[in-house]
């Protein structure tokens, strides 16, 4: 079936550690994001990515990085400099324009840092 | 500045009852509106979405909603909920941004059935 797998669905690491989250998509979807979800916050955009080799910072990147070397793969990285790492991630893709395109969502990684 | 206000946080309805979630935005021009549904744990998925024309949108799950340009709003309603509906259903805007376009979660509403 298509869609987009997460991993890990549970990640717990300790402080001063970097961590990375995959996303994979086999939609054969241009844009993938990645969001952050804090409880009565929202989605947050940290990253998206509309071609490969190429990304953009979202609204709340510090901390935080991404590569896109192949168009199914988004992974994303948690680094030490992010302050409140602990939270809900999820990845989703889009066939084309965010405005107007549907983003299809992972089922998210749930990070908890000790 | 753009923005997204979902005004309840969280709402308990019984089963069989009728439903109304809230949404406003703030935007100059008529966006792109959406509304998706998350079950705990999960991803969020589309429920409908309102670009143009008809501005009573019917979706999946039999949730329908309606954009009202001068109250900025794009209300989500059911006639008659089920169980399975309990989930967090989060209104979203899409709008051009410079030379990108931007898309804006609400902090989503929370809601409950009661049997």
């Amino acid at each position: 079936d298509g869609g987009i797998t997460q991993s890990p669905k549970y990640l717990f690491r300790k402080e001063g550690q970097n961590v990375t989250l995959s996303c994979e998509q086999n939609l054969n979807h241009d844009a993938m994001y990645w969001y952050r979800q804090d409880p009565g916050q929202g989605l947050r955009l940290i990253y998206y990515s509309q071609i490969v080799n190429d990304f953009q910072k979202g609204d709340i990147a510090e901390g935080y990085s991404v590569s896109r070397e192949k168009k199914e793969s988004f992974p994303l990285t948690v680094t030490s400099a992010q302050k409140n790492p602990t939270a809900f991630y999820l990845c989703a893709s889009s066939p084309g324009d965010t405005v107007t395109g549907e983003l299809f969502f992972g089922e998210g990684s749930r990070l908890t840092v000790l | 500045a753009q923005s997204v206000t979902q005004p309840d946080i969280h709402i308990t309805v019984s089963e069989g009852a009728s439903l109304e979630l809230r949404c406003n935005y703030s935007y100059g021009a008529t966006p792109y509106l959406f509304w998706y549904v998350q079950s705990p744990g999960q991803g969020l998925q589309l429920l409908l979405k309102y670009f143009s024309g008809d501005t009573l949108v019917q979706g999946i799950k039999g949730f329908e909603a309606e954009f009202k340009r001068s109250q900025s709003s794009f209300n989500l309603r059911k006639p008659s909920v089920h169980w399975s509906d309990a989930a967090e259903y989060f209104c979203a805007v899409g709008f051009l941004y410079s030379s990108a376009s931007k898309i804006i979660f609400g902090s989503g509403t929370r809601l409950s059935i009661r049997p």
